[in-house]
């Protein structure tokens, strides 16, 4: 079986500083990894996504993570935090042949200070 | 392209009653997933259906059920309601197995 730990549930960082959200994964075969991002009231939505093609993953609105298979962490940064990145944030895991089941984090609320 | 979309955004029901989510994917995904997210204990896998047949399922009692049409839209029913089945119901749909889940608004369902 699958899982991802957050750790953190609330992070805060000034505006203009680096954001760093961690995420470690426990699986048994290669999986897939994704964040996303929810806003209040709000579905989902995906900032980046490994699928084993590179270990670096860029996504949307300056975000990237790192695939450390040593680590097995999936950590997601951005260098200079944005009053808009105030949202939460989920780590996600899903294997090969294991359908579209997403297996979550516990989320990590990001707050972001002027 | 149009979203995902999820009927309806709101809904209160009594006790004992049942309910009826309805969630019409992304013109041309094939699978369908639900997610029951609480304060209590997150964002939780309910069942996926591709292609009409249900293809994973989560670890939630069978008064949660679903289904899915010809058409690809899902409906998910939960009968006999509790106080804890409240909750924000997400339904996601994809186009191939592994890649991107598009996520709908989702359905606040407040039992009282």
């Amino acid at each position: 079986a699958q899982s991802v730990t957050q750790l953190g549930s609330h992070v805060s960082v000034s505006e203009g500083a680096l954001v760093l959200l961690r995420c470690n994964y426990s699986s048994s075969v290669p999986p897939y990894l994704f964040w996303y991002v929810q806003y209040p009231n709000q579905g989902l939505q995906l900032l980046l996504k490994y699928t084993s093609a590179a270990t670096l993953v860029k996504g949307i609105n300056g975000f990237e993570a790192e695939f450390k298979k040593s680590e097995t962490s999936f950590h997601l940064t951005k260098p200079s935090a944005h009053m808009s990145d105030a949202a939460e944030y989920f780590c996600a895991v899903t294997l090969k042949g294991g359908g579209n089941k997403l297996t979550f984090g516990t989320g990590t609320q990001l707050k972001v200070e002027l | 392209k149009a979203g995902v979309t999820q009927t309806p955004r709101y809904l209160i029901k009594t006790r004992g009653q049942q309910v009826t989510l309805s969630c019409s994917p992304i013109s041309g995904h094939r699978s369908v997933s639900w997610y029951q997210q609480t304060p209590g204990q997150g964002l939780q896998f309910l069942f996926e259906y591709f292609s009409e047949t249900q293809r994973n399922k989560g670890n939630f009692p069978g008064r949660f059920s679903g289904r899915q049409f010809s058409n690809s839209r899902s409906e998910m029913n939960v009968s006999t309601l509790e106080l804890g089945d409240s909750a924000l119901y997400l339904c996601a749909s994809s186009l191939e197995e592994n890649t991107e889940a598009f996520f709908g608004q989702g359905t606040r369902l407040t039992v009282v």
